[in-house]
């Protein structure tokens, strides 16, 4: 199953865009890129996903590269409640979840 | 129900013994995942339910762990003799379908310590 790498952390201030990168060079022509939360002390929440084109919805963006090999999520005004870890998923034949990337958001 | 409901929360339970947890899915959601997550790290995947189809159990660590589903509704994950590196929150999620661009309702969680 394909993986994903993704910074161990990132920090932003309250109210700036946040930008959380993946790699996923060795991703497969029909797997999705998902992207989920976990806020401390509860269970990942879905916040997006996408195949190829870009997507966004009320809670984030996410780009996809022209050749797929790499995404960003894109929260585009953090608040202190969007603090959390975020994971990057191939969706294919399982539904694995790597380390992700703890947001720091500051005040 | 409205989301992903997982017994108990909280479970603490000596070592040798055995334990059950429990989820109920969302009503209608065929597709069901367990996950284990040991604290400070991500999740590591233990065993897909899909429908009537026979279970991917590839992620169970051990034989000491096994899982049911009764059709499309409840799970239970069965952990026997129980040590303490079993202790970890274990994960419930689930999906209307199976497919590639679903994605899943998660559970709070049960959080297992073993003593």
């Amino acid at each position: 199953d394909a993986k994903t790498t993704q910074p161990n952390s990132m920090e932003s201030n309250e109210e700036e865009p946040v930008h959380l990168p993946c790699n996923h060079s060795t991703i497969s022509g029909t797997d999705y890129i998902h992207w989920y939360r976990q806020l401390p002390s509860q269970g990942p929440e879905y916040v997006i996903h996408g195949l190829t084109s870009n997507v966004n919805n009320r809670m984030a963006s996410l780009a996809i590269a022209e050749d797929r090999k790499s995404s960003t999520l894109i929260l585009h005004r953090a608040t202190l409640r969007d603090a959390a870890v975020y994971y990057c998923i191939l969706k294919g034949n399982k539904f694995y979840f790597g380390s992700g990337t703890k947001l720091n958001v500051k005040p | 129900g409205a989301g992903v409901s997982q017994s108990p929360s909280n479970k603490v339970t000596e070592k040798g013994k055995d334990v059950e947890l429990r989820c109920d899915p969302i009503s209608g959601h065929t597709a069901l995942y367990w996950y284990r997550q040991r604290l400070g790290q991500g999740l590591e995947f233990l065993i897909y339910f899909q429908g009537n189809s026979a279970p991917d159990k590839s992620g169970l660590p051990s034989d000491r762990f096994s899982a049911e589903r009764t059709g499309e509704s409840v799970s239970t994950l069965t952990i026997q003799r129980t040590q303490q590196e079993d202790s970890a929150v274990y994960l419930c999620a689930s999906s209307l379908i199976e497919g590639w661009g679903y994605g899943y309702t998660f559970g709070s969680g049960t959080r297992l310590t073993v003593v």
